[in-house]
């Protein structure tokens, strides 16, 4: 069963452009949604996260939406520059555990 | 400050043989995890640990053993590989959870591949 779904799989973003990637989760408990970027032979390191009771976090270039109803995130990342190519992973998690279900993740090329 | 390292980088195994993998940290985290990562797939969960001595099973951990005998260190075993444990490997370790500072750090990975 997968609890977080990720679209789409890859992505191609002309510079300057916005990069949308959204994810879907399934629990109702999930309490925390972090974003994680991975670039090409290197581990992935945190973004962005947010929390339900808020609708949107921007951070720089970088913003999640949420939509508690509709069990719905997303991340928006605006001026994409060429830099920003790497794999984007969305996750949740409760509170009262450790640990993070990730989604499949999305490939995104900014291209030049 | 190298954050969490792993060894090895890469690895080939035979079908059958064991091996171990290790994930050290100096930041003094409660909590370490071991993922692995396949082409599609995202990162599964394999084992987790919330403190030295302790260990718990994550999403994936059939033909994993893990072992947290000091706080720092976190091993991660393969008994009697398979051509399906072929993937890359990561470590992370985090604190316990508390917002702001809900951030697992990863290590670089392990490229494990098994014939």
């Amino acid at each position: 069963q997968q609890q977080v779904k990720q679209s789409p799989q890859s992505l191609i973003v002309q510079k300057g452009g916005i990069s949308i990637i959204n994810c879907a989760y399934e629990n109702t408990a999930f309490d925390y949604f972090p974003w994680y970027q991975q670039f090409p032979g290197k581990g992935p390191a945190l973004l962005i996260a947010i929390r339900p009771d808020v609708s949107e976090k921007k951070e720089g270039r970088f913003t999640i939406s949420f939509n508690k109803s509709a069990k719905q995130f997303s991340l928006h990342i605006m001026d994409s520059q060429p830099g920003d190519s790497a794999t984007y992973f969305c996750a949740a998690s409760l509170m009262r555990y450790s640990t993070l279900t990730f989604g499949k993740g999305t490939m995104l090329l900014v291209s030049p | 400050n190298a954050g969490v390292t792993q060894t090895p980088k890469f690895r080939v195994l035979k079908t059958g043989q064991s091996m171990t993998l290790l994930c050290a940290q100096d930041m003094n985290h409660e909590y370490m995890y071991w993922y692995r990562q396949d082409p599609g797939m995202g990162l599964r969960l394999i084992h987790y640990s919330v403190g030295e001595g302790t260990t718990a099973k994550g999403e994936v951990p059939d033909g994993y053993n893990v072992s947290r005998l000091k706080k720092q260190n976190f091993l991660l075993g393969l008994e009697s590989a398979a051509p399906s444990q072929t993937s890359v490997y990561f470590c992370a370790s985090s604190y316990p959870r508390q917002w702001p500072t809900d951030t697992q750090y990863f290590g670089p990975g392990t490229r494990l591949t098994v014939l």
